[in-house]
């Protein structure tokens, strides 16, 4: 059973300070990570995607992926009151006819 | 970046009657296609992944005459969901990647679904 943990929140950050949102998961056959950023009511949205170990960079978010861990973070620097959402991480085999295993997300709230 | 189009976005119907919701890949072509439904406050949950051009693998608990899916072509998978029930009322994402190795999933805009 592939399974995604994530820690459910409520996260609460004030505003301009860095939210650290975790997630680690079961398979270690899992190859693609990803990070959606889902508003209530809203259909999910791809922030990130992550496939090497280590650190990636985008604006205000960084994916950090460490496989031997089997653990995988999103960083939210500079938080805005507009990121607050529920973030899913959600990871796959490498191919494109697989689903993606998704968390059960974290909610952030970014208090202004 | 791709692009997923799903259609209607709200659908307010009578118990009893069929609702069909149609998911396009408008710049990419999705051999597989991946349903899923929302309920409030709950997490996704993977309803069926839909192949193009096969019959659709459903997952467990899903029945697959109650949540018909076709898959006719590359960009276009529909769901009809036949004598809707209130217990039905969800909101229906559909989503597709790309048939590169490691293609991120891209999500429609929903389908929110109310069953009077």
């Amino acid at each position: 059973q592939k399974e995604v943990e994530q820690n459910s929140g409520p996260l609460s950050v004030p505003e301009g300070a860095i939210a650290s949102l975790n997630c680690t998961y079961s398979d270690r056959g899992s190859q693609s990570f990803f990070w959606y950023r889902q508003y209530s009511g809203k259909s999910p949205e791809l922030i990130m995607f992550i496939y090497s170990n280590g650190d990636k960079e985008d604006g205000r978010f960084t994916a950090q992926l460490n496989k031997a861990s089997q653990y995988v973070s999103l960083l939210i620097r500079d938080s805005q009151p507009s990121d607050s959402a529920t973030y899913l991480c959600a990871m796959s085999e490498h191919s494109g006819n697989t689903p993606l295993v998704f968390g059960k997300g974290t909610r952030l709230s970014v208090i202004a | 970046g791709a692009v997923v189009s799903q259609h209607p976005s709200w659908v307010i119907c009578k118990s009893g009657t069929s609702v069909k919701i149609e998911c396009r890949s408008l710049d990419f072509q999705a051999t597989t296609m991946f349903w899923y439904r929302q309920f409030p406050k709950q997490s996704l949950m993977l309803m069926a992944t839909s192949n193009e051009g096969s019959k659709a693998t459903y997952e467990q608990g899903v029945e697959k005459d109650k949540f018909l899916i076709n898959h006719a072509s590359l960009t276009l998978s529909t769901l009809t969901v036949t004598s809707a029930h209130p217990e039905d009322s969800s909101f229906y994402i559909c989503s597709a990647r790309g048939a590169v190795d490691n293609s991120p999933l891209h999500f429609g805009n929903g389908t929110r679904l109310t069953v009077t």
